[in-house]
């Protein structure tokens, strides 16, 4: 059974450092990473996706890695910034059945201070 | 506007009562979905339905049930078997390709009175 585990589970910051979010999972047969934000009592917007043949996506101030092989997925923020707070998931989709299902970390909530 | 809706965003269930949560979606996707997340928690998926009139189990589906009559649409029913339904309820949906990117709505929040 696919098991996505997120260190930290918190972080603080002060704004304009740059932070790395780490995330593990435990099957290597993924066909996608994708990371997520949530902001309190909000949905889940999609901030990038990694085909498993990719190393890594960028998008912005945002970088995120993919190392199959070895079951990890960094999420790179640089230059942080007080809106950049909220809750970052990472979820890995398997493909099985004929369907694709994503599973979920617990998240990493993230402060930055001004 | 395209995207999810989700409604109500706040439902109270008294014991023995069954709810119904609303997902509709006009961004032509196939594919929908039900999560739930706890506190603390990632999403759990509950049910999912690749196509109209057709819908699969997820991994916590015992105590819930779903229809997909129309492509537009796919309404959660809490029923009274779930003892603990107090969560925070997100439905998603995507369209049927390889990248499976799935578009969240902005979520239904169920407590117990």
């Amino acid at each position: 059974k696919q098991e996505v585990t997120q260190i930290p589970a918190a972080l603080s910051v002060p704004e304009g450092e740059n932070l790395v979010l780490n995330c593990s999972f435990t099957d290597s047969a993924i066909y996608n990473l994708q990371w997520f934000r949530q902001d309190p009592g909000k949905g889940l917007t999609s901030l990038l996706l990694i085909q498993s043949s990719q190393r890594e996506q960028t998008s912005g101030r945002l970088n995120a890695s993919l190392d199959k092989s070895s079951g990890r997925s960094t999420l790179y923020i640089a230059a942080s910034q007080p809106g950049d707070s909220a809750t970052y998931l990472c979820a890995v989709t398997r493909k099985g059945a004929g369907s694709y299902q994503l599973t979920f970390g617990k998240g990493t909530k993230l402060s930055v201070i001004p | 506007d395209g995207g999810i809706t989700q409604s109500p965003k706040y439902l109270f269930r008294k014991e023995g009562q069954n709810v119904t949560l609303s997902c509709e979606q006009n961004l032509n996707h196939d594919a929908m979905y039900w999560y739930r997340q706890d506190p603390g928690q990632g999403l759990r998926l509950i049910y999912y339905s690749q196509i109209v009139n057709d819908f699969q189990k997820g991994d916590i589906a015992e105590g819930y049930s779903v229809s997909r009559e129309k492509k537009e649409s796919f309404p959660l029913t809490v029923t009274s078997a779930q003892k603990n339904p107090t969560a925070f309820y997100l439905c998603a949906s995507s369209p049927w390709t390889g990248k499976n990117i799935q578009y969240f709505g902005a979520g239904t929040r169920l407590s117990v009175l």
